[in-house]
């Protein structure tokens, strides 16, 4: 069974501070994907990174891939009160039966603090 | 362009009722995903259509629930008898398929609540 670990599932930072979301999963695959949720709305897709040592940024987030550890990271650079929502990590399954369908963290609720 | 729409967007109805949620993926997407989001849980795969077909259909949480996708496109997800349990977001999702087009395009979900 494919897991997919985050940590920490709630984190509390200062504006300006920075900090790093760990997500762990359990099976080789080569995509990994970031998304971010807003209370109430749907998912939006921040990141896909898609092969070993694939590195993305926009704005204050970088996203990183570690396919041989199975360890992404989002780091968050000087923090805004903007940043403030719940992201997940997901890696999809990639077979014929579920095609690329995500198995999900269970997301990290960053709360963004003056 | 067009995002993923799904209607409706709130559903409250009571136990034992059958509810239909409908989901419009983006034009020329070839694949569909429906997925559910429990209260302050992550989101759990329930389906996945390529083209009209779904190649397996185990990932559905119980028989009283079924999922068609009609034109390769609008998607419906059926509900029968409702539970208390199957209170939950669903939220669609739609993408290319193939070499390189890996990203979904989430919907804004259906928020269900079963009385």
């Amino acid at each position: 069974e494919l897991k997919v670990e985050q940590n920490p599932l709630f984190l509390s930072m200062q504006e300006g501070k920075n900090y790093t979301i760990y997500c762990n999963y359990s099976t080789t695959s080569d995509r990994l994907y970031w998304y971010r949720q807003d209370p109430g709305k749907s998912l939006e897709s921040l990141f896909v990174l898609l092969s070993n040592g694939a590195v993305k940024q926009e704005g204050r987030l970088m996203a990183s891939l570690d396919t041989k550890a199975r360890l992404s990271t989002l780091h968050i650079t000087a923090a805004v009160h903007d940043l403030s929502a719940t992201y997940f990590c997901a890696v999809d399954m990639g077979d014929s039966n579920s095609g690329y369908a995500l198995n999900f963290g269970k997301g990290t609720s960053l709360l963004v603090t003056p | 362009g067009a995002g993923v729409s799904q209607s409706p967007s709130n559903k409250v109805t009571e136990k034992g009722k059958d509810v239909e949620l409908r989901c419009d993926p983006i034009s020329g997407h070839t694949a569909l995903y429906w997925y559910r989001q429990r209260l302050g849980q992550g989101l759990e795969f329930l389906i996945y259509f390529q083209g009209n077909s779904a190649p397996d259909k185990s990932g559905l949480p119980s028989d009283r629930f079924s999922a068609e996708r009609t034109g390769e496109s609008v998607s419906t997800l059926t509900i029968q008898r409702t539970q208390q349990e199957d209170s939950a977001v669903y939220l669609c999702a739609s993408s290319f398929y193939g070499t390189n087009n890996y990203e979904q395009y989430f919907g804004p979900g259906t928020r269900l609540t079963v009385t």
